[in-house]
């Protein structure tokens, strides 16, 4: 089983659109949890921390459901500049920082 | 802002070759990485390295790699003998924490072995 997985998309949306990400983890001992943001041919960016509690910053809404070892991104009013693709990051190694990465959904904002 | 940079940023070498991949990492920064990404897979984790040893490594991160720290500002990974599976992406990061602080990313070197 995979670590992290992820829908691969592509996810097709017109400027406005809501549209959300699922991604699941395998190793329950997770601690902690990242969406990135990769852009074609280029570094991964942080794009926010996912606690347990929820967490929003600006137009993204970050979910984290433990019990069920699930984690999602809402982005809302979608933007051209939104589109990339999205990682889902864990670090699954209690003792350690590696981060583990899913293979990444492919966004797509179109005018 | 402060950035990581790698070098070169395109490397072609052929199979059985040695290649150094070098990263300057943000200078104030504690902890070390080097991640790979095939064209069109997941992005991997090789290392971790903190206080002058290696913390972490997977198992992609057999023999033939090694990574150093040779003075307070490069970081370097090298694989001695390259195959053709080796040809990817590769992301040095840094970070000034362990867990919860974030990595930042370099923009790669493209490693093509033939």
């Amino acid at each position: 089983r995979k670590e992290v997985e992820q829908d691969p998309g592509p996810f097709n949306v017109p400027e406005g659109a809501t549209v959300a990400f699922n991604c699941t983890y395998s190793n329950s001992a997770s601690q902690s949890f990242f969406w990135y943001r990769q852009d074609c041919r280029k570094e991964p960016k942080l794009l926010m921390s996912v606690y347990s509690s929820g967490n929003e910053d600006g137009r993204f809404t970050a979910q984290l459901n433990r019990a069920s070892q699930y984690i999602s991104l809402l982005i809302r009013d979608s933007k051209l500049s939104d589109s990339a693709t999205y990682l889902c990051v864990v670090i699954s190694n209690q003792a350690g920082t590696a981060l583990i990465f899913g293979k990444g959904t492919t966004l797509s904002v179109s005018s | 802002e402060p950035e990581v940079t790698q070098t070169p940023s395109h490397q072609v070498t052929q199979m059985g070759q040695e290649v150094i991949l070098r990263c300057v990492p943000i200078s104030n920064h504690l902890y070390f990485y080097w991640y790979r990404q095939i064209l069109g897979q997941k992005v991997e984790f090789l290392v971790s390295f903190y206080n002058n040893e290696i913390s972490e490594k997977s198992e992609i991160f057999d023999d033939q790699f090694s990574v150093e720290r040779p003075d307070g500002s490069n970081f370097t990974l090298k694989i001695r003998s390259t195959k053709l599976e080796d040809s990817a992406m590769y992301f040095c990061a840094s970070s000034d924490g362990g867990v919860g602080y974030e990595q930042y990313f370099g923009p790669g070197t493209r490693l093509t072995v033939t």
